[in-house]
């Protein structure tokens, strides 16, 4: 999955609790992307950005936040965790120069 | 935006080639037409994307119809590892924030 590393790997959360999810890569890709994927289903995008400094939502961005400080890293908020966000998450990257969008590995959340 | 329509599910036997068929009736002049697969619960990986010509890369070749209504993805020789949901997907554009709309994919097994 080229150079894009999600972290953690595994988490589980009270209902109420904050965490954010963590995306780094090492491509300089411009754009980046977080798709959340629950049981027998397709990835829905969440939220997406075009660049540092710019942010915006996807299909469903309730209850999540994000920051594009720099190109790298695209952190992913969870402000008051709700069992309906228990589902997998991916962060996704592309290049300027092609329409190759790359996945991480994927981060297991399971809210109670 | 434009859906995708896949068959459930489908076998192959080892070696021989694998031709998953998509159907994408409502798609649009610029819209491109991607590939991925996932393995169990890994990241989705890229497989090949076009707009209108066939294309052919390492892993798969990519036939679409003139009209662009339809297209077929082609594994030459199928192996056991190519076992997983195949995800036809046409990509939207940038009001929808380029998102990639997974549908329910097809999940193609591949039998010795």
């Amino acid at each position: 999955n080229a150079g894009v590393t999600q972290t953690p790997k595994f988490q589980v959360l009270k209902t109420g609790q904050s965490m954010t999810l963590q995306c780094a890569q090492d491509m300089n890709h411009e754009y980046m992307s977080w798709y959340r994927q629950d049981p027998g289903m397709g990835l829905r995008l969440i939220h997406y950005s075009v660049g540092a400094g710019i942010t915006d939502q996807g299909e469903v961005p309730n209850g999540y936040n994000v920051s594009r400080s720099t190109t790298e890293d695209f952190p992913l908020r969870l402000l008051s965790a709700a069992p309906s966000q228990t589902s997998v998450y991916f962060c996704a990257t592309e290049g300027n120069s092609g329409n190759t969008i790359y996945f991480g590995e994927g981060s297991w959340l399971t809210v109670v | 935006d434009a859906k995708t329509t896949q068959p459930p599910s489908m076998d192959c036997a080892e070696g021989r080639a694998a031709n998953l068929p998509c159907n994408h009736s409502t798609i649009s002049g610029n819209e491109y037409v991607y590939w991925y697969r996932q393995i169990h619960s890994q990241g989705p990986q890229y497989i090949i994307h076009g707009l209108k010509n066939n294309e052919t890369n390492e892993m798969a070749s990519l036939i679409i119809t003139e009209d662009r209504k339809s297209s077929t993805l082609i594994l030459p020789h199928a192996t056991l590892r190519d076992t997983a949901v195949y995800y036809c997907i046409v990509r939207v554009g940038p009001d929808s924030g380029y998102a990639l709309n997974f549908g329910k994919g097809t999940s193609l097994l591949v039998t010795p």
